[in-house]
């Protein structure tokens, strides 16, 4: 099967511009995850999805993030100004359903973001 | 709320030594555990899940163990290789949710 589709892989912007990114989930996975990876920390849930539904939003910074599932297939995570304290590596996972274990998670390669 | 810590946050040895890498977690109450490697550029991928009513998993040579009244875990990596260089994390699941730690860099010397 194929896996979770991320792009771009990498993308540099200047502060205050925005910057969009893609997921694809694995065909059939109702969930969807976008995380937030600073170097040398470990993954920051930002939002999950429910099929074309917000299960958890409680990190995401609203203000300027936002992200959007409108068919329950693909999404889209956007940036709108980005900071410095955004470049981050910024990871799409999906599975099953809410409740799955490891064996149901399936990450994407992320996309490494440097905003300059 | 809680908190998950894995130490040490970075560790080197030889090739062919038997190495034990290290998560804690603040609050018992968890659904599982799973262990997690990362590559650099990579996504994650999953190399064990642990139930909260289980001790341990293996996977060929690695061995992780679960000690939920300690709040611990350990991932246990037999006859290490070169090709086992790369990050590991640990995550809890509490509530439908991933916990994560910072992950240890592994870096086996040839």
């Amino acid at each position: 099967e194929a896996g979770v589709a991320q792009s771009p892989r990498y993308k540099i912007i200047e502060k205050r511009q925005s910057v969009a990114f893609w997921c694809n989930p694995i065909s059939g996975h109702a969930t969807l995850y976008w995380y937030q990876q600073i170097l040398g920390q470990g993954p920051k849930l930002l939002i999950q999805f429910q099929n074309n539904g917000v299960v958890d939003d409680s990190q995401l910074p609203k203000d300027r993030f936002s992200a959007e599932r409108l068919k329950g297939v693909d999404s889209t995570l956007k940036i709108q100004p980005a900071k410095l304290e955004d470049s981050a590596v910024y990871l799409c996972a999906s599975s099953l359903g809410p409740g799955q274990g490891a064996s149901g998670y399936t990450f994407g390669s992320g996309t490494r973001l440097t905003v300059v | 709320k809680q908190e998950v810590t894995q130490i040490p946050a970075a560790l080197s040895v030889p090739e062919g030594e038997n190495l034990v890498l290290n998560c804690s977690f603040t609050d018992s109450a968890i659904y599982n555990l799973q262990w997690f490697r990362q590559d650099p550029g990579k996504g994650l991928t999953s190399l064990l899940l642990i139930q909260s009513s289980q001790r341990e998993q293996t996977s060929g040579r690695l061995n992780a163990s679960l000690d939920k009244s300690s709040g611990r875990s350990t991932l246990y990596i037999a006859a290490s290789q070169p090709g086992d260089s790369a990050t590991y994390l640990c995550a809890v699941r509490s509530n439908y949710q991933l916990i994560w730690g910072a992950g240890t860099k592994l870096i086996i010397k040839p």
